[in-house]
């Protein structure tokens, strides 16, 4: 079963306004969860690490006060898409990983967000 | 950034045929991991290939691993229609689990 989930699975919303997409880990505790983006038939490019009780790190180009991460506990980051517009219009996903089981990272269903 | 292609970036097969698609990667690496997903979906694990290792097994995929050209292959061997999907490669520098994805391969599994 999914040990990761996100809500909503998909969203629309009107430009300029903020979307709040959920991840949690549903049976590991995640001190550090990732969000990617991925573009129509594109791959998925890594936009920040989520760190649990400190401040999330972005990558080059991606900007920190229009994408706000908040780690809010050992099972939960959100991303809120500030003042959305058409262009954040994509697939959102997280990750983590689930270091006492395996090397390997849990990915979330991912969200569709559509900005009109 | 992106460091990994793969090729071809669309494969169309026949069912029961074996299906190949490689990737390159340009940095060091810890491990090298195969990822599926399905149109509008999330990724599914396929596989993970340490540094040190040159070939992994796992049920039908078949993944080598060759780290002086710096690059991987993944076999499907007797496609079914249900592997119909994108395939991508993710490399793991080591740099606290962020991965790099490759921009992956279309297959199609043609019943």
């Amino acid at each position: 079963g999914a040990v990761v989930s996100q809500h909503p699975s998909w969203v629309i919303c009107k430009s300029g306004t903020s979307v709040k997409i959920e991840c949690r880990s549903l049976d590991f505790q995640a001190t550090t969860m990732f969000w990617y983006r991925q573009f129509p038939k594109q791959s998925l490019m890594l936009m920040a690490t989520s760190n649990e009780g400190s401040k999330a790190t972005y990558e080059q180009g991606v900007e920190k006060d229009k994408f706000l991460i908040n780690h809010a506990s050992l099972t939960l980051s959100t991303l809120t898409v500030t003042s959305a517009h058409p262009e954040d219009s994509s697939f959102y996903i997280c990750s983590a990983p689930r270091l006492a089981v395996t090397d390997t990272q849990y990915f979330g269903p991912g969200t569709r967000l559509t900005v009109l | 950034s992106q460091q990994g292609e793969e090729d071809p970036q669309a494969l169309s097969i026949q069912e029961g045929e074996n299906a190949t698609m490689n990737c390159s990667y340009k940095t060091s690496i810890n491990n090298l991991q195969w990822y599926r997903q399905n149109s509008g979906r999330g990724l599914v694990h396929l596989i993970l290939i340490r540094s040190n290792e040159r070939e992994k097994h796992s049920g039908r995929l078949r993944v080598t691993l060759d780290t002086s050209k710096k690059s991987s292959s993944l076999l499907i061997t007797a496609s079914r229609a249900a592997d119909t999907a994108s395939y991508f490669c993710a490399t793991d520098g080591g740099s606290n689990y962020k991965l790099t994805f490759g921009k992956g391969t279309l297959l199609t599994v043609n019943p």
